[in-house]
C-alpha cells in the first residue's frame, strides 16, 4: 500500500525552508527518501530506521515517528539544486526483501 | 558510479507482442527490483528478487513475469504487451544492510506499446 505524501507540490524562493510529510497505514521497518530530477533516475538521500532517529544530509534532514508511522523531510535554506520530485519509500523489513512502497511524490521547485 | 545498467533504453512495441527488459548489475548485490513510473502514480513495485531464483510479486505484477538465473541479471518480461503497460521502467539494486539499505536505480527504460 502506497504511503501518502503531502503536499503534492511546493514552490520556494532560494533560502526558504520546506517540510515534506509521509504517512503510512502499515507498521514500518524503515523509511527512505529519494530525489528525482526531471528525466533522471531517483537518487537515494537517506534512510531512517525504527527508533525515531533523525538523520541529516547537508541541509536536508528527516525524522521518523514509528508510533505514528510518519516521517518528515526538512529542507532548510533551500538551494536551486534542491528542485526535483521527492519520494518517500516505506518497507516492512527483511521478510519482504526490503522492497519499498513509494509515495506519489512531492514536486519541489526552488526559484531565484 | 554504481554498476547498474538497463537495456534497452527506449523501445516501441506492438500490442500483443512479448517484451523483455534487462537489468544488469556489477555490484554483486543480493536484492533487485523492478518498478514502473507513471504520471500521478509515482513508483510502483512490479516484482523483486532476494536471491538467484528467488522472486516475489509486487503490487502491480499482473501481466509481468521475472527471472533471475544469475546474481547480476534480473529480467522483466511483458508476456503480451498492452497499451496500459506503456511506462518508464526502473530497475533498482540494494545490498541490504551492506549498503545501508539504500537503493541504486538504473537509468530507466521508456517503453511505448502501440
Amino acid at each position: 500500500q502506497q504511503p501518502v505524501q503531502s503536499p503534492q507540490a511546493v514552490i520556494l524562493r532560494e533560502g526558504e525552508d520546506a517540510v515534506i510529510n509521509c504517512s503510512s497505514s502499515k507498521a514500518l521497518y524503515s523509511v527512505h527518501w529519494y530525489r528525482q530530477k526531471h528525466g533522471e533516475a531517483p537518487v537515494f538521500l537517506m534512510i531512517l530506521l525504527k527508533g525515531g532517529e533523525q538523520k541529516g544530509h547537508e541541509k536536508i534532514s528527516a525524522s521518523f515517528n514509528e508510533k505514528k508511522q510518519q516521517s518528515s523531510l526538512y529542507l532548510t535554506a533551500s538551494q536551486l539544486s534542491y528542485s526535483g520530485t521527492y519520494f518517500c519509500g516505506t518497507e516492512g523489513g527483511p521478510n519482504s526483501g526490503y522492497a519499498l512502497n513509494f509515495g506519489k511524490g512531492t514536486s519541489l521547485l526552488v526559484t531565484p | 558510479d554504481a554498476g547498474i545498467t538497463q537495456s534497452p533504453r527506449h523501445k516501441v512495441t506492438e500490442t500483443g507482442t512479448p517484451v523483455t527488459l534487462r537489468c544488469h548489475q556489477t555490484e554483486n548485490h543480493r536484492y533487485m527490483y523492478w518498478y514502473r513510473q507513471d504520471p500521478g502514480h509515482g513508483l510502483r513495485l512490479i516484482h523483486y528478487s532476494y536471491g538467484v531464483k528467488d522472486t516475489d510479486k509486487g503490487e502491480v505484477s499482473d501481466g509481468y513475469s521475472v527471472s533471475r538465473s544469475k546474481t547480476e541479471d534480473f529480467l522483466l518480461t511483458l508476456e503480451s504487451a498492452t497499451s496500459s503497460q506503456t511506462s518508464v521502467y526502473f530497475c533498482a539494486i540494494s545490498g541490504g544492510r551492506v549498503t545501508n539499505y539504500g537503493y541504486t536505480f538504473g537509468s530507466g527504460t521508456r517503453l511505448t506499446v502501440v
